[in-house]
């Protein structure tokens, strides 16, 4: 069954670089989800997307953004990082906002900032 | 707040014995619960949800959940371990409102099975 895409699989920035993440979700699956997680924390929300429109904002720092395309394919934009930023940043889909449906994952974008 | 918690950072079991993890959550209204599984440089694995019904959740690779409201408490469990278990664990909590549902996250809880 297809998954979760997520490109590049891992990352390496300097500090005040940007760095772009993409995310393809599900065939079907309407609704993108990025997550953040720090070494050895849990993760993260930091938006979320439905039918192309923005859904919900976690702790996104002004210094990022996402869009959602027409495809559904998601890139979260990351500007000016910082050596914080280097994280696991997973993004998960699912097929409406329906809460009965869980959130499949990614396996992860490994953003390093040196 | 809505909160998840998972009071171990990491549970030790030997193989073939019974092991649990615990989980606790305080949400406003009813709650929607999920376990997921990381393996290392993973993302992560559906294992099971409660949505509503019976509180005994069943899920993948043996593995089940109980619901007890009066503790808010959802607790992961499994008969016999494996060693092939020894990941991280994440209860995780659905929250919103139609239009907008996440989820909060457990700190995680390290299962490792000894042979």
């Amino acid at each position: 069954a297809a998954g979760v895409i997520q490109s590049p699989r891992h990352l390496i920035k300097e500090k005040r670089e940007t760095a772009t993440l993409k995310c393809y979700p599900i065939p079907r699956h309407d609704t993108v989800y990025w997550y953040q997680q720090g070494p050895g924390q849990d993760p993260q929300f930091l938006i979320s997307f439905y039918e192309k429109m923005q859904s919900d904002k976690g702790s996104i720092p002004d210094r990022f953004s996402a869009q959602q395309f027409s495809d559904y394919h998601s890139e979260l934009n990351m500007s000016s990082l910082e050596l914080g930023d280097s994280a696991l940043y997973f993004c998960a889909s699912s097929p409406g906002l329906t809460v009965e449906f869980e959130q499949y994952f990614g396996p992860g974008t490994r953003l390093t900032v040196t | 707040a809505q909160s998840v918690a998972q009071p171990e950072d990491q549970v030790n079991v030997a193989e073939g014995n019974p092991l649990t993890v615990k989980c606790t959550y305080s949400v406003s209204g009813n709650p929607y619960l999920f376990w997921y599984v990381q393996y290392p440089n993973r993302g992560l694995q559906f294992l099971l949800k409660y949505i509503t019904g019976d509180n005994l959740v069943k899920g993948s690779y043996g593995f089940e959940a109980e619901f007890n409201k009066s503790q808010t408490s959802f607790h992961l469990k499994k008969p016999s371990a494996l060693v092939s278990d020894s990941a991280l664990y994440f209860c995780a909590v659905r929250v919103g409102n139609s239009g907008t549902y996440k989820y909060i996250f457990g700190t995680g809880t390290r299962l490792k099975v000894l042979a």
